[in-house]
């Protein structure tokens, strides 16, 4: 099957202070990824698609500065949350795009649950 | 983001029963998806449809890709406790552009 990792699964940390995440695809190469932004019970937001190789597209609303975005290959994409604040505080959760199903299909990370002080 | 019309926002059912949910969209998709989440947990791919029409099963998990190519439903049947969770659709247009649904909570009382 596709796998997608998160790393970490979740972080505390003080606001002022930058937060990376990590996105990885185990058993597949994904030159798309997206990043989503969830608040509880509500659905999954877009936040910005990641390509391999090239600059992130970010959805209407979203700081691109704010939200720093590196697919530096096609294994990984990183989420980077500069300055967080606690209004930053939320679930983060990646997809990849899977080549092998003709990138109709979209397979999730577990999420990273971040609090910012 | 635009998001589908998913239905019923939220159900209570009773163990051995079956359940129905299904999404609808304005404009016609290539891909329906159907996703199930737990709390604090990503989205899990339960069925993936890529041909309108197209009837797809996993266990007790039946979908269908509307003729239309606009819809897509998804059955369970003989609900378990463990069907617990937050079921959302996913569609792909004809532009590449992936859409999910607001979501339907399934409680299922032992």
């Amino acid at each position: 099957g596709a796998v997608v990792s998160q790393h970490p699964s979740r972080v505390i940390c003080k606001s002022g202070t930058s937060v990376k995440i990590e996105c990885r695809s185990l058993d597949f190469q994904a030159t798309t990824m997206f990043w989503y932004r969830q608040f509880p019970k509500q659905s999954l937001m877009l936040m910005a698609t990641s390509n391999e190789g090239s600059k992130a597209t970010y959805e209407q609303g979203v700081e691109k500065d704010k939200f720093l975005i590196n697919h530096a290959s096609l294994t990984l994409s990183t989420l980077t949350v500069t300055s967080a604040h606690p209004e930053d505080s939320s679930f983060y959760i990646c997809s990849a795009l899977n080549p092998r199903q003709g990138s109709e299909t979209q397979y999730f990370g577990p999420g990273t649950r971040l609090l910012v002080l | 983001g635009q998001q589908l019309n998913q239905s019923p926002q939220s159900m209570f059912i009773q163990e051995g029963e079956d359940v129905s949910m299904n999404c609808t969209s304005s404009s016609i998709f290539n891909t329906w998806l159907w996703y199930k989440q737990d709390p604090g947990e990503g989205p899990v791919l339960l069925i993936a449809l890529y041909k309108a029409g197209e009837l797809t099963s996993n266990g007790r998990l039946t979908a269908q890709f509307g003729i239309t190519r606009k819809d897509s439903f998804l059955n369970i049947s003989a609900s378990i406790p463990s069907d617990v969770g937050i079921y959302f659709c996913a569609g792909r247009n004809t532009g590449n552009q992936f859409y999910f649904g607001t979501g339907t909570s399934l409680t299922v009382i032992p």
